[in-house]
């Protein structure tokens, strides 16, 4: 079957703009889950969905950062006012359970903000 | 202090030798461990999970699992070619509701 998908797979924003980067999970998989890798860092985890609730979002770096999820599927995360800090792959994932087991990946969007 | 920590290598073995990646967390009241790889440009792919202290063997792979001393390591038998990639250790924290990563162990198997 299809795997997580995310969109676009590569942006370019201007400094001060936002930005909207969309995952689709794999289909029935109750949880979902963003993180973000910078050139040469680890991956950082950002917030995770358990259906359309998000339960911690003190991962989420700074206020310009929100995510949403609705009907329990496509999650949308919005940086707004984007700085050049925020350039990474974000990577999104799915699971079928709730709890960070047997994660599988999308492919990233690279996020370059010039 | 990270809630993970990894050396970062690089790490080099010979074909076939054992390759060991070692990882420590810093949350002693995390109970669930997980070894990803992921190969240059690609996303990561779970490899293992371990939850009790001990060995945890799959195939080539062994998780081993001491939470005493807060470690967790990831041994590749008759290590191939195939296997040289960064290989993350991360662990869920004890609130359940966030997951830390390593900074991962770049491996490389020489032919």
């Amino acid at each position: 079957g299809a795997g997580v998908s995310q969109s676009p797979s590569n942006k370019v924003t201007e400094k001060g703009k936002d930005v909207e980067l969309r995952c689709d999970p794999i289909s029935g998989h109750t949880a979902l889950y963003w993180y973000r890798q910078s050139l040469g860092q680890g991956l950082e985890f950002l917030i995770y969905f358990q259906g359309n609730s998000a339960p911690d979002k003190s991962g989420l770096p700074s206020d310009r950062f929100s995510a949403e999820r609705t009907g329990g599927s496509v999650s949308t995360l919005t940086i707004q006012r984007t700085q050049q800090e925020d350039s990474a792959v974000y990577l999104c994932a799915s699971s079928p359970d709730r709890g960070f087991y047997e994660q599988y990946f999308g492919p990233g969007t690279r996020l370059t903000v010039t | 202090q990270k809630e993970v920590e990894q050396n970062s290598g690089p790490l080099s073995v010979p074909e076939g030798a054992i390759a060991s990646l070692n990882c420590t967390y810093s949350d002693r009241g995390s109970q669930s461990f997980f070894w990803y790889r992921q190969y240059s440009g690609k996303s990561p792919e779970l490899i293992m999970s371990i939850y009790s202290n001990g060995d945890k063997e799959d195939g080539r792979f062994t998780a081993q699992l001491n939470k005493a001393s807060q470690y967790v390591s990831l041994l590749i038998r008759d290590s191939q070619p195939s296997d040289s990639a960064t290989y993350l250790c991360a662990v869920i924290s004890n609130t359940g509701n966030q997951f830390y990563f390593g900074t991962g162990t770049s491996l490389t198997v020489i032919p």
